[in-house]
């Protein structure tokens, strides 16, 4: 089956450093999506990036991940880290064997303090 | 826009007790609903996948006798924990989606507490 693995844990950053958080994945669908998920404690997780596209980079919010198929990999980026961007990233993979119902890697608590 | 109300926000059960949490649509039509659970140090795990006018299937490990969903309309789910024990501590996340060119909008989630 489906499976995704992140980097896991907690990661600290000092404010203004790049961002860098590792997602790969594991899929028998050529056709797959991966997305990143954002979540706020007690809040809804919502959607922070969704690709399908091999190579193609994309963006929101001054995060950005480029699906590379040949390396099964989504890491997301953003070049400078705000205290705002505290929270838990989920990476996820749906695809159509699963009727598209997102398989969730472990989660990464990331911490950005002044 | 498509928002998703899960209720209740937490909830704390006597061991061996049930509960029920619900999950609203409000703005587009709930044609598949997908409960997960997040237990302590895990994942969010999928217990059950449900769509309108189909059977809902479960995952290994999850059964309709344990976690049986209702859903009876396209704006309405809800699942109950039934016979609660320590185990199934955890945060719940019920998601839906329109069809399959739409993404899953997640709820707020419940957080379970068994006693």
């Amino acid at each position: 089956g489906d499976s995704v693995t992140q980097t896991e844990g907690l990661v600290t950053l000092t404010e203004g450093l790049p961002v860098m958080l590792n997602c790969t994945y594991q899929t028998i669908y050529s056709n797959a999506f991966l997305f990143w998920y954002v979540h706020y404690l007690n809040e809804s997780p919502w959607l922070l990036l969704r690709s399908s596209t091999d190579n193609k980079r994309t963006e929101h919010q001054g995060f950005h991940a480029t699906l590379h198929k040949s390396s099964s990999s989504f890491h997301l980026q953003k070049s400078s880290a705000q205290l705002s961007d505290s929270a838990l990233y989920y990476c996820a993979l749906s695809d159509p064997g699963g009727n598209y119902k997102p398989t969730f890697g472990k989660g990464t608590s990331l911490v950005v303090h002044p | 826009g498509a928002l998703v109300y899960q209720y209740p926000r937490r909830t704390i059960c006597k061991s061996g007790t049930s509960m029920r949490m619900e999950c609203q649509a409000v703005g587009f039509q709930a044609t598949s609903v997908a409960w997960y659970r997040q237990s302590p140090q895990k994942t969010f795990e999928l217990i059950a996948l449900s769509t309108v006018n189909s059977a809902i299937k479960y995952e290994q490990n999850f059964t309709q006798e344990k976690f049986p969903i209702s859903h009876p309309n396209l704006s309405f789910s809800s699942m109950t924990v039934l016979n609660a024990y320590l185990e199934d501590r955890g945060l719940y996340l019920c998601g839906a989606r329109h069809s399959a060119n739409s993404d899953y909008t997640f709820g707020s989630g419940t957080r379970l507490l068994v006693i």
